[in-house]
């Protein structure tokens, strides 16, 4: 799978949309952009994941470019209970969607 | 209740011990996972199992081994423990689209 690259760290404030970039590069064209979170040395939790249209859900959006090259994460009100680490992660599927990749992921903090 | 339950959740052991942790999960799925965690750094792939007569090394598997007992359980076990394999240890099983992770063992080697 290939790699992504993620700011280390970010701040938001609470009530405000939390916007997380992540870049992938050299995606492959049968790899999802997939998206976990983990709160305090808990397991990792899914978020959401997209092919190359826009996906959202209850949690969160994910915003990939056209040319795949890149993605956003939003969260559109972040709560405190936001503050995590998240991981964007590239996943080919098939039989390795629990075969991932982790990176160092970027620390969400979001303050009062 | 957990889906994908982990014990114990926290271990210490001396060296030179051998340990298992175990794994067992609600969700009926056959593909299954081990992870360990270093301190500020992300998961790695130890061992994975997709199905009960199917075992595949990971990243770094050196000094760990795997036991599929059933669908529902995946051992990991530490023949003689060191010091280097203190870490968080997570399981985890997939379906067709993404994973799912236990609480993980926080496992210190003295």
């Amino acid at each position: 799978d290939a790699k992504t690259t993620q700011p280390p760290s970010m701040d938001c404030a609470e009530g405000r949309a939390a916007n997380l970039p992540c870049n992938h590069s050299t995606i492959s064209g049968n790899e999802y952009v997939y998206w976990y979170r983990q709160i305090h040395s808990q397991g990792p939790q899914y978020i959401i994941h997209g092919l190359k249209n826009n996906e959202t859900n209850e949690m969160a959006s994910l915003i990939i470019t056209e040319d795949r090259k890149s993605s956003t994460l939003i969260l559109p009100h972040a709560t405190l209970r936001d503050t995590a680490v998240y991981y964007c992660i590239l996943n080919a599927g098939g039989t390795s969607y629990g075969k991932l990749t982790f990176g160092q992921g970027t620390i969400l903090t979001v303050h009062p | 209740d957990a889906d994908v339950t982990q014990t114990p959740r926290n271990r210490i052991t001396k060296t030179g011990k051998r340990i298992m942790l175990e794994c067992s999960q609600t969700k009926g799925h056959d593909r299954m996972y081990w992870y360990r965690q270093d301190p500020g750094l992300g998961l790695r792939l130890i061992y994975y199992s997709f199905d009960v007569k199917d075992i595949n090394k990971g990243e770094i598997s050196d000094g760990y081994s795997v036991s599929r007992q059933a669908q529902a359980k995946f051992s990991l076990s530490l023949e003689s423990a060191i010091p280097n394999q203190t870490a968080l240890y997570f399981c985890a099983t997939s379906d067709h689209t993404r994973a799912f992770f236990g609480q993980g063992t926080r496992l210190t080697v003295v």
